[in-house]
Formats: C-alpha cells, sequence, structure tokens
C-alpha cells in the first residue's frame, strides 16, 4: 500500500514570495489533515477535510494561507505572502473516516523563508 | 481544547537500558496514537491505543483512559530508536481535531 504522498520535499524562498504544497493521500482515506511543525514543537494541525469538505480550519492563518482538496482526493496548501515565521515542515496526513482511525503521514515538506 | 502533556521532555540513554515516557491528558479521548519522528522528519505510527496494552516488538504502550495517561516503554534500547516520540489525541468534548503533546526527545548512545 502506498503511503502519503508529498511535494516538494525542500522549499526555499524570500519573504512575500509565495509558495504551494501537494498532498496525494493514501487511497481510500476521506480524511485529510494539514499540520505545521516548527522546529522543536509538536505538529499543529492548520485544517482537517473529510472528503472535499472542511472539518476544521480555525488554525489556519486566512489571511495568507489557503487549502484546496478538490474531488476528495488530493490536496493543495498554499501560502501567500511568506513571512519568516512560516519557516517549518509541512506535514500532511490520512486516516479512513471517523475519529477512531490510525493517521498516517506523509515525509513533510521543509520550508524556509529567507 | 484538550491538553496533552509529555514527559519527560529529553532523555539520554545507554544502548540495552529501558525507558517510559508518559503523556498525560485532559479529558476523555476516542483517538490516541504514539509517533515516533525520525532524525528526517518522517512521522511513523507505532500504536493505536484509545486504551488497554498492546505490544510490538521491544515498544509496549498501556493507556490508562479513566485516569487520563498513556504509558511508552521501550526495551533494550537500540541507537535507532533515537528522535521525537508523539503522543496525539483527538478528545470525546465534540472536536475532532487530533492533538499533540511537544514531545519527549530520545537520544540513545553506543
Amino acid at each position: 500500500e502506498a503511503g502519503v504522498a508529498q511535494s516538494p520535499r525542500y522549499k526555499i524562498i524570500e519573504k512575500r514570495q509565495s509558495v504551494a504544497f501537494w498532498c496525494n493521500p493514501i487511497s481510500g482515506h476521506a480524511t485529510l489533515y494539514w499540520y505545521q511543525q516548527i522546529l522543536g514543537q509538536g505538529p499543529k494541525l492548520l485544517i482537517q477535510f473529510q472528503n472535499n469538505g472542511v472539518v476544521d480550519d480555525s488554525q489556519l492563518p486566512k489571511d495568507r494561507f489557503s487549502a484546496e482538496r478538490l474531488k476528495g482526493v488530493d490536496s493543495t496548501l498554499k501560502i501567500q505572502p511568506a513571512k519568516l515565521e512560516d519557516s517549518a515542515v509541512y506535514l500532511c496526513a490520512s486516516s479512513k473516516q471517523g475519529i477512531g482511525n490510525t493517521i498516517y503521514f506523509g515525509e513533510g515538506s521543509w520550508l524556509t523563508v529567507v | 481544547g484538550i491538553q496533552v502533556e509529555q514527559s519527560p521532555p529529553d532523555l539520554i540513554l545507554q544502548e540495552g537500558a529501558n525507558s517510559t515516557l508518559r503523556c498525560n491528558f485532559s479529558d476523555s479521548v476516542n483517538n490516541l496514537q504514539w509517533f515516533h519522528q525520525n532524525p528526517w522528519g518522517q512521522l511513523i505510527n507505532l500504536f493505536y491505543i484509545p486504551s488497554g496494552t498492546k505490544q510490538n516488538g521491544r515498544l509496549s504502550a498501556t493507556t490508562v483512559a479513566t485516569e487520563r495517561y498513556s504509558l511508552l516503554y521501550i526495551s533494550s534500547s537500540q541507537t535507532t530508536d533515537s528522535g521525537v516520540y508523539f503522543c496525539a489525541l483527538v478528545g470525546s468534548g465534540g472536536s475532532y481535531i487530533p492533538t499533540f503533546g511537544r514531545g519527549t526527545s530520545l537520544i540513545v548512545h553506543p
């Protein structure tokens, strides 16, 4: 079974530029998560999708971050314009429908904003 | 939202030693998982354990939901066990957000 795929793995951009991250969840997984992990901290949920609907985006900085999950499969997370404090690892995860299921993570996309 | 506290924050062991990592939480849970984050940043699921005890090789985990804590046991530690261990959980209070603790950073010396 293929795992959660993410790209790009690494990205360096200047502040005020934009960046997009892509995620392909495990086949058949209805729930998709985007997490932000700053060095030395635990992952923080940015947005959670159930199929192509948003379950929770209360911690997503909506003035600069956006995410979509078209057709309930792949998802993209965009940051525009980027700030220095956005430097982090962006982790995508997926699980079967419902909260009583194991969550599987991708390898992450490392973002450095200079 | 639900609060998650992990202890100890840092742990240094000699290869072959045993250790216990703890995760305390503030509310009843529907979902609790332990993860290992390797030095390359990959989060690997170790256990899905909202209650009870599970074992997988040198690792085992116990969650006592009524007392709101979970323990991860590592026996005969190896250098490859180094990394950060996180517990993540979903409370039963209506929120579906999986919340992570701050992690326990483990270094195993040869």
